[in-house]
């Protein structure tokens, strides 16, 4: 496809089990995004990856979040020891251009994955 | 730290009328991106507009409008001739250097056939 793809779109797992998320961008799109949305809020920053260099994980809220993307291609975002704050809708985006060329490339979303902890 | 503050958490709106989101900002930067976004139900972010800091002259998008006022740090976006498919929460972005965006918690617009 031509967009960004996301897997699982929904994903139900018990706290305390480990969960891995899939991002699949947009090809040849160097910059990858994840985010993390609460219900009924804005999208929050969770880290950012430039080919396969994660440049920025100041986002990322424990250091139970993990996320790689090896071959600067598909990312995975990892939970480990998952609890109920991270229910959540996680997106994944990806842009054209390199940071700081200062473009105004805008990213594109997929459609998220849904995670719920029980 | 860049904050986006979103303060209509939800709008209504007559099919065919004209409706304004509001959007303001707050940064030391003088060069930065602005974006409105569409999210519907189906959850897929879908890029309204954007405006880049440094130009003057407003973007404009068919029914889609933005009044950027940089020194106010204000970001609204008007949408006229308003449609059923325009259904959906909207959030206000702000972007520097292209890396990670800063949103507003959103404005759930409904639009009323």
């Amino acid at each position: 496809g031509a967009g960004v793809s996301q897997s699982p779109r929904y994903k139900v797992a018990k706290r305390g089990q480990d969960v891995a998320l899939r991002c699949d961008p947009i090809s040849g799109h160097v910059s990858l995004f994840w985010y993390q949305q609460a219900l009924g809020q804005g999208p929050e920053f969770l880290t950012y990856f430039q080919n396969e260099a994660q440049l920025d994980k100041s986002g990322l809220p424990s250091d139970r979040f993990f996320a790689e993307r090896p071959e600067g291609s598909v990312s995975t975002l990892k939970i480990q020891r998952t609890q109920q704050e991270d229910s959540a809708v996680y997106l994944c985006a990806s842009s054209l251009v390199l940071a700081g060329r200062g473009s105004n490339q805008p990213q594109h979303f997929g459609d998220g994955t849904r995670l719920s902890i029980l | 730290a860049q904050t986006v503050t979103q303060s209509q958490p939800e709008m209504s709106v007559q099919e065919a009328e004209t409706v304004t989101l509001s959007c303001t900002y707050d940064t030391s930067e003088s060069n930065y991106y602005l974006f409105w976004y569409k999210q519907p139900p189906s959850r897929q972010m879908i890029l309204v507009i954007r405006q880049e800091a440094y130009k003057q002259q407003n973007a404009t998008e068919n029914r889609f409008s933005v009044n950027f006022q940089k020194a106010a740090k204000s970001f609204s976006l008007k949408i006229s001739d308003s449609q059923l498919g325009d259904t959906a929460m909207y959030f206000c972005a702000f972007m520097k250097d292209n890396n990670d965006m800063r949103f507003g918690a959103g404005t759930r617009l409904t639009v009323k056939p």
